[in-house]
């Protein structure tokens, strides 16, 4: 079945950007979307934004001026920068794949989930 | 601040029945679906509902899920030690540009 793994720095610095890459295994990356969603410790859950194997992007208003995602069909990957951290952008970031497929906004749903990866922002 | 509000914690005994309330707004719950995640402790959150009632498979019936208006539920009946976790509500947000907003998670303990 297809299992997604994040990777990238663990920490990063202030003002710095966050780069993250999740690898999409035992299936195909294309005719999906795919979503950031991030926790910090001890909080709830975040979207961060999607992104169709089109190139095509949603992100959250609240931090869609930070946020670029891309997509490497060829390597079956896709990728998050977010911009300008501070220590609020602490958190384990999650990537997830939409299902059923391509579908109207609200229709679909984050199944599987990556196993997170902890980003800390600290000089 | 969640944009979904739920219960901060919830608890019951094996066996008991509890329910789980998710409080949203017209332009999330309700005008678009309602979906449930569980996360159990140290893992990632697994889809539990999607599309307000439907469960996946490999999901007992044991979970049920439902909405009205601008509100929704997640109920647990026979409840089991396996079933302490976080559940989180989940809808998709029409207002500004569109957004997945969720709620602040329920931590539900089996006593």
């Amino acid at each position: 079945q297809v299992q997604l793994q994040e990777s990238g720095p663990g920490l990063v610095k202030p003002s710095e950007t966050l780069s993250l890459t999740c690898t999409v295994s035992g299936g195909s990356i294309s005719s999906y979307y795919w979503s950031w969603i991030r926790q910090p410790a001890g909080k709830g859950l975040e979207w961060i934004g999607r992104i169709y194997t089109s190139g095509s992007t949603n992100y959250n208003p609240s931090l869609k001026s930070r946020v670029t995602m891309s997509v490497d069909t060829s390597k079956n990957q896709f990728s998050l920068k977010l911009s300008s951290v501070t220590a609020a952008d602490t958190a384990v970031y999650y990537c997830a794949r939409a299902l059923p497929g391509i579908a109207a906004a609200g229709t679909d749903w984050f199944d599987p989930w990556g196993q997170g990866t902890l980003v800390t922002v600290s000089s | 601040q969640s944009v979904l509000t739920q219960p901060p914690s919830a608890s019951g005994t094996p066996g008991q029945r509890v329910t789980i309330s998710c409080s949203g707004s017209s332009s999330n719950i309700g005008s678009n679906y309602v979906y449930w995640y569980q996360q159990l402790p140290g893992t990632a959150p697994k889809l539990l509902i999607y599309r307000n009632n439907q469960r996946p498979s490999g999901v007992p019936d044991r979970f049920s899920g439902s909405k009205s208006g601008t509100s929704a539920s997640l109920a647990i009946s026979g409840l089991r030690s396996e079933d302490e976790a976080d559940y989180y509500c989940a809808a998709w947000d029409d207002s500004l540009s569109g957004s997945w907003v969720f709620g602040g998670g329920t931590k539900l303990t089996v006593l």
